[in-house]
């Protein structure tokens, strides 16, 4: 299976920021997705990005909140904007040719 | 109900047990079954997929689907400490997206 890399591994960031998460595949991918995983708990599908056109959100996630780019087929960013402590979790990439695999994930803490 | 359910645990079991992880599930059109494996602080990883009824083994691990019973397992034989972790399963229907359970935290005891 391809490798994903995840840019920041971590980071603390203050409230009202956004934080941009860039994820890179060694290899092309038909489908990339972000999630998002509380400690302790499952993942959570926060969209679908779609290469060259508008990402698709699942319901509870807004493209305003969580805006996504995917320019080819090998790399992807998430922005989380306008932080709030609620938006403390791991943020997870995704992709997807038959099976679907991870990135090492994104440790954000929002003060 | 939740789509899939997966016992939360925690497990702990003495090394060199047989472990035994289950799901049920309600949607009778999932075709595709997987289980992840979740190291503390790290991504998924993808330790089985299989395709609709039956038993798949890869080494130590055995996956094993019951479409009839909307059940599957995944079993770990001579479980290690290194397989200490979080296992996850997830199934799906065609290209529809990955539905998770909510995962097992198991510890093996040296």
């Amino acid at each position: 299976s391809a490798v994903i890399s995840q840019k920041p591994s971590r980071d603390i960031c203050q409230r009202g920021t956004s934080l941009t998460i860039q994820c890179q595949v060694d290899s092309q991918v038909t489908m990339m997705f972000w999630y998002r995983q509380q400690p302790g708990q499952s993942l959570t599908l926060i969209a679908t990005a779609n290469q060259g056109s508008e990402a698709t959100y699942e319901s509870g996630f807004v493209i305003d909140k969580f805006p996504i780019s995917r320019p080819n087929l090998t790399f992807s960013t998430l922005t989380v904007s306008n932080m709030s402590p609620e938006d403390s979790s791991i943020y997870l990439c995704s992709g997807q040719n038959n099976e679907q695999f991870f990135g090492p994930g994104t440790r954000l803490t929002v003060l | 109900q939740k789509e899939v359910e997966q016992d939360p645990g925690p497990l702990s079991v003495p090394e060199g047990a047989i472990v035994s992880l289950n799901c049920t599930y309600s949607n009778s059109a999932f075709q595709y079954f997987m289980w992840y494996r979740q190291y503390s602080r790290k991504g998924p990883e993808l330790l089985m997929y299989t395709y609709s009824s039956g038993n798949k083994e890869d080494g130590r691990f055995t996956a094993q689907v019951d479409k009839s019973s909307k059940y599957i397992s995944l079993f770990i034989r001579d479980s290690q400490p290194s397989d200490s972790a979080t296992y996850l399963c997830a199934m799906k229907q065609g290209a529809q997206k990955l539905v998770f359970g909510q995962g097992t935290r198991l510890t093996i005891n040296p």
